[in-house]
């Protein structure tokens, strides 16, 4: 089957560091990608990681482990706006659609 | 890249009619997907829409349901028919991936709410 699995909530405090993990287990493997989706807002993309390691993005870095089916997405000086929830999604639906994690979200305070 | 336009972006409905939500995109794309949102949930893909073929559903969706039409390559439609409170989720078409690094699109999404 298919499944991928994220942390429902995480907290985090303004200027800080936060690591959000994901694991997964799909038939098909094209690809991890990150999105982040503001409440009542369509996912935008972060990230996307088909070979092992880091890819930095700015204050977004995501990394993968295919052996181990894990990814992260780290989010360095968090700030206020980055209150929202992280999709994890994996490129692997049998119709070459993502697969969706059912999102982290993180509550940034002050 | 792709831009999606979609529309209508919220709709109050009444129970039992049905409502349809378009996607444009502004390039040729052979697949469309339609995902739905409930609350509080992530996306759970509902079809795949190529154009000049029927639709492919994903398991617990059917067409009576959720009849889509892909009548080009820019084009899409998603029916939700003879609705329910149950039916009040975001519903979003989707473009991509189409390949290696290739990034999902997403239109603005319709917010559907059935009293």
């Amino acid at each position: 089957g298919q499944n991928i699995d994220q942390p429902t909530e995480m907290t985090a405090t303004e200027g800080a560091i936060v690591q959000i993990n994901c694991t997964y287990q799909t038939s098909g493997f094209n690809g991890l990608f990150w999105y982040q989706q503001h409440a009542g807002e369509a996912p935008t993309f972060l990230s996307y990681n088909v070979l092992d390691g880091l890819e930095e993005k700015g204050r977004f870095s995501s990394f993968l482990s295919r052996s181990k089916g894990y990814s992260y997405l780290l989010l360095k000086e968090l700030q206020m706006k980055d209150s929202a929830s992280y999709l994890c999604a994996v490129a692997g639906g049998s119709q070459g659609n993502l697969i969706f994690g059912k999102g982290t979200k993180l509550s940034v305070k002050p | 890249s792709a831009v999606i336009s979609q529309k209508p972006s919220r709709d109050i409905c009444q129970r039992g009619t049905s409502l349809t939500i378009q996607c444009q995109v502004d390039s040729q794309v052979t697949m469309m997907f339609w995902y739905r949102q409930q609350p509080g949930q992530s996306l759970t893909l509902i079809a795949t829409a190529n154009q000049g073929s029927e639709a492919t559903y994903e398991s617990g969706f059917v067409i009576d349901k959720f009849p889509i039409s892909r009548p080009n390559l820019t084009f899409s439609t998603l029916t939700v028919s003879n609705m329910s409170p149950e039916d009040s989720s975001i519903y979003l078409c989707s473009v991509g991936p189409q390949g290696m690094g290739i990034e999902a699109f997403f239109g603005q999404g319709t917010r559907l709410t059935v009293v």
